[in-house]
């Protein structure tokens, strides 16, 4: 069981917009930047948002993070076939002197 | 910067896993950076193992999970890091990452190829 609590699965048709949510605590998300991987099939987890809400160089800017206490929140607007991937949210945990991520979001484009 | 990674991809159970990330295009001393494995598996998902970085001295931080059998080393002289777990067992078994955190926040920019690791007799 993750530390971070995502939904296991999210969908939307193309063009559309999605929020894939991820809650924490007040030593993880509560008190810590939050980043937001990709992950495509057999490939490693790429880079799309850090510090909360800054995107990498190259990452557009259909892509998004914010932060609200204890949860954070990816959206995507304008949702592409290629955007079909797991996405994983992941923080520093103060408490366990860790770094933890989330059990990960499915994202179907229907 | 790339990151690239060697070491076998079978284990025996009680043995060492071992891996070697090659670093290019940045520094393993950075005075920013962190040098991070991840390892991830369909039952326990991703999961940080631990870190080295260098700030006037090395430091390391590893995971609760397995502090106990894990070292992560910095090799100035050939610009790496490496990753030995002792004590293997078949819940070891996953896809291994050598990981970059360019700032220390967390932010994990550039990931290695990835070396599936499996705990196997």
């Amino acid at each position: 069981q993750s530390v971070l609590t995502q939904p296991p699965s999210v969908s939307a048709a193309p063009g559309q917009k999605v929020t894939i949510s991820c809650s924490g605590s007040s030593s993880n998300i509560g008190n810590n930047y939050v980043s937001w991987y990709q992950q495509l099939p057999g490939t490693a987890p790429k880079l799309l948002i850090y510090d909360n809400n800054k995107r990498p160089s190259g990452i557009p800017d259909r892509f998004s993070g914010s932060k609200s206490g204890r949860s954070a929140t990816l959206g995507i607007t304008g949702l592409q076939t290629g955007d079909e991937a797991d996405y994983y949210c992941g923080t520093w945990d103060s408490s366990l002197n860790a770094v933890v991520f989330g059990g990960g979001t499915k994202l179907t484009v229907l | 910067v790339q990151l690239q990674q060697s070491g076998p991809g079978l284990v025996k159970p009680s043995q060492t896993l071992s891996l070697t990330c090659a670093i290019s295009g940045d520094s393993v001393s950075s005075n920013s950076a962190a040098w991070n494995w991840i390892r991830q598996s369909p039952s326990r998902g991703l999961e940080w193992l631990g870190g080295t970085y260098y700030r006037s001295k090395w430091s390391n931080n590893y995971a609760l999970s397995v502090k106990s059998r894990i070292t992560i080393n910095p090799d100035t002289s050939k610009n790496q890091f490496s990753l030995q777990l002792d004590s293997v067992t078949p819940e070891d078994t996953a896809v291994y990452y050598c990981v970059r955190d360019p700032n220390g926040d967390i932010g994990f920019d550039i990931w290695g190829q990835g070396t599936m690791v499996t705990v196997s007799s």
